[in-house]
């Protein structure tokens, strides 16, 4: 079974700060592994996938996560923070099932991103 | 292009009643899964389908059901509505079963009285 685990609820950084959103994930399989940004009464709009090719991935808006087998981890970063990237992440997990397909993803509860001017 | 589109964007339905929610895919799309987001908590899968079958259930009781037709659009129909159900149902569109990247449309926000 596949899970993700989002090991904080809520971070608070000031503008033009680093931020790191922490991600933990457990699969069975070989994971693809995605970040979701969620504004206020928006969709969700996709930042960034790992999908096994090369471990650090760089996505929209300036982000990028670093994919780490050895640590079960999957870490969201972006150098300075823009008062715009306050929203709602999501660390989401995909497993590829034996028959190579996959049906669903797995989302973490979600980490709420404040940026202080 | 048309991104995944939902309809109604707002609904709100008494206890026991049925609500029906549509979606309809990115042009091209074949595969469409629903999800429901509880207030606070990430999204939750409820169904994936792939031309016009059932791919995928996530762990939801018979009174939710879905269809995919034809033209690859979807319904949600939820039955003998409880109180719990009130969240933001989200659907999503991908290329195919197998496929990796969906992407959400905006959702209906349900509300249970």
């Amino acid at each position: 079974a596949q899970s993700v685990t989002q090991l904080d609820s809520h971070v608070s950084v000031s503008e033009g700060t680093p931020v790191l959103l922490r991600c933990n994930y457990s699969s069975s399989y070989s994971p693809s592994l995605f970040w979701y940004v969620q504004h206020p009464n928006k969709g969700l709009q996709l930042l960034l996938k790992y999908t096994s090719a090369a471990t650090l991935v760089k996505g929209i808006n300036g982000f990028e996560a670093e994919f780490k087998k050895s640590e079960t981890s999957f870490h969201l970063t972006k150098p300075s923070a823009h008062m715009s990237d306050a929203a709602e992440y999501f660390c989401v997990v995909s497993d590829l099932n034996s028959g190579g397909s996959n049906y669903k993803l797995t989302f973490g509860k979600g980490t709420l991103l404040t940026v202080n001017p | 292009d048309a991104g995944v589109t939902q309809s109604p964007t707002h609904l709100i339905k008494t206890r026991g009643q049925h609500v029906t929610l549509r979606c309809s895919p990115i042009s091209g799309h074949k595969s469409v899964s629903w999800y429901q987001q509880v207030l606070g908590q990430g999204p939750q899968f409820i169904f994936q389908y792939y031309e016009k079958e059932e791919r995928g259930r996530g762990n939801f009781p018979d009174r939710f059901s879905a269809r995919q037709f034809p033209n690859y659009s979807s319904e949600l129909n939820v039955n003998a509505l409880l109180l719990g159900d009130s969240a933001l149902y989200l659907c999503a569109s991908s290329y195919r079963v197998g496929y990796n990247e969906q992407f959400f449309g905006p959702g209906t926000r349900l509300t249970v009285l």
